[in-house]
């Protein structure tokens, strides 16, 4: 069973640039999770999606945003980047019949904006 | 709204000394609780969880009861190892509207020296 994974493992990017980061969901599961992980802070919920459509969202501008795929990959579009975007991205996958809500993470994307 | 409180650390302890990190929340509803674990440069890993109240979640020697009347989880180990040191994140799950998130307490730093 292949769990969940992020690439790029790291990316540098200045000031007012775009991003896309991408998750690969845990085999069988179809809800993914972003979140966001400030150095030396507990991670914060960005969104959800769930059948290719985004079901849920924390408190984060529009810049960000994302897609979910038929094969339940995902993306995660950071636009205008900011310096405060500096940070780990880390995706989560579950089962939509989670029961107990429990996520799966991958090992995480460490963005840097200079 | 529903939030996570952790002691603050960093907790520095000698091998084999008993480990504890409190943790409490404030939810609605019955959330299901969890102790996530993060190695340096790496995602989260899920140590344990407990679903309802007066369960206890147990792995790896790390043991915490959800306990509805104080509205605690706090994590315990007998013996700790310097493997241990880590960065150890409690977690409830909400539910809003038709999805469910994770909200993370910030964080305890856990370091075992032999």
């Amino acid at each position: 069973e292949t769990g969940v994974t992020q690439s790029p493992t790291h990316l540098i990017k200045t000031r007012g640039q775009q991003v896309t980061l991408r998750c690969s969901s845990q085999s069988g599961h179809n809800t993914v999770s972003w979140y966001q992980q400030a150095l030396g802070q507990g991670p914060q919920f960005i969104f959800q999606y769930y059948r290719e459509e985004e079901n849920g969202r924390g408190n984060f501008p529009p810049r960000f945003s994302g897609l979910q795929f038929p094969n339940y990959s995902s993306e995660l579009n950071v636009n205008a980047l900011e310096l405060d975007d500096s940070a780990l991205y880390l995706c989560a996958s579950s089962p939509r019949t989670s029961g107990d809500n429990e996520q799966f993470f991958g090992p995480g994307t460490r963005l840097t904006v200079l | 709204g529903d939030s996570v409180t952790q002691m603050e650390g960093p907790v520095t302890l000698s091998e084999e000394a008993f480990l504890t990190i409190n943790c409490t929340y404030t939810a609605t509803g019955y959330p299901s609780l969890f102790w996530y674990v993060q190695y340096p440069g790496e995602g989260l890993q899920l140590l344990l969880k407990a679903t309802k109240a007066d369960d206890k979640g147990s792995n790896k020697g790390f043991e915490a009861t959800y306990r509805k009347e104080t509205t605690s989880f706090h994590l315990e180990k007998g013996s700790v190892q310097v493997s241990d040191s880590a960065v150890y994140f409690c977690a409830l799950s909400a539910r809003s509207g038709g999805y469910n998130k994770l909200i993370f307490g910030a964080g305890t730093r856990l370091a075992v020296h032999p």
